[in-house]
């Protein structure tokens, strides 16, 4: 079956480094996101990996690795700010995105 | 506009009313969608529509019926919903020639169904 997982919650220090993985089993495979969502707002665009490697965005990274359907987003130099739902989704060979539930990042002072 | 928008942004109805919920983008996408959210679920994506056509009905109770007049702009009329039916309605648009087809969301809708 279709499935994404990623943990519920994570707490991380303002200032600090922090993983957020996703692990997926689909039946297709296009490529892989991650949103952004802070509370009460749109998800917003954050990284798309379709092959295998690091992709680095600023403070933000995402990795991907095709053969173990796993990906992950760091997070550099942590603000108060990146307090949010990171939603990792695969795309399938349609339009589809297959979603995960999200992971709600705390930040601690 | 910009972006992708979205009316009412909270709506709150009775199981017996009928009501309709809009969305706009102004991206000049070929591609729109309806999207459930609710409390720590994954999104549910209802229907997806590609050049004005629909490409996709995820098995959605058909109190839900989406209407696409043309590709900028996307309706999801509502009538005798159910509680479990309160939730954030997502719309989102993209570019489907694009290589990643990422989508661009709105604010959504809070709905709540008494």
């Amino acid at each position: 079956g279709q499935n994404i997982d990623q943990p519920t919650e994570m707490t991380a220090t303002e200032g600090a480094i922090v993983q957020i993985n996703c692990t997926y089993q689909t039946s297709g495979f296009n490529g892989l996101f991650w949103y952004q969502q802070h509370a009460g707002e749109a998800p917003t665009f954050l990284s798309y990996n379709v092959l295998d490697g690091l992709e680095e965005k600023g403070r933000f990274s995402s990795f991907l690795s095709r053969s173990k359907g796993y990906s992950y987003l760091l997070l550099k130099e942590l603000q108060m700010k990146d307090s949010a739902s990171y939603l990792c989704a695969v795309k399938e060979a349609n339009y589809q995105l297959i979603w995960g539930a999200g992971t709600k990042l705390i930040i601690k002072p | 506009e910009t972006g992708v928008t979205q009316t009412p942004r909270h709506l709150v109805m009775g199981m017996t009313n009928k009501k309709s919920l809009k969305c706009e983008q102004h991206l000049g996408h070929n591609a729109m969608y309806w999207y459930k959210q609710s409390a720590k679920k994954p999104l549910e994506l209802m229907f997806v529509y590609n050049f004005k056509e629909q490409t996709e009905n995820n098995s959605v109770p058909s109190r839900f019926s989406p209407e696409c007049p043309n590709s900028s702009h996307l309706f999801l009329h509502l009538h005798t919903l159910q509680p479990e039916d309160s939730a954030l309605y997502l719309c989102a648009s993209s570019q489907v020639t694009d290589s990643s087809y990422e989508q661009y969301f709105g604010p959504g809708t809070r709905l709540t169904v008494t």
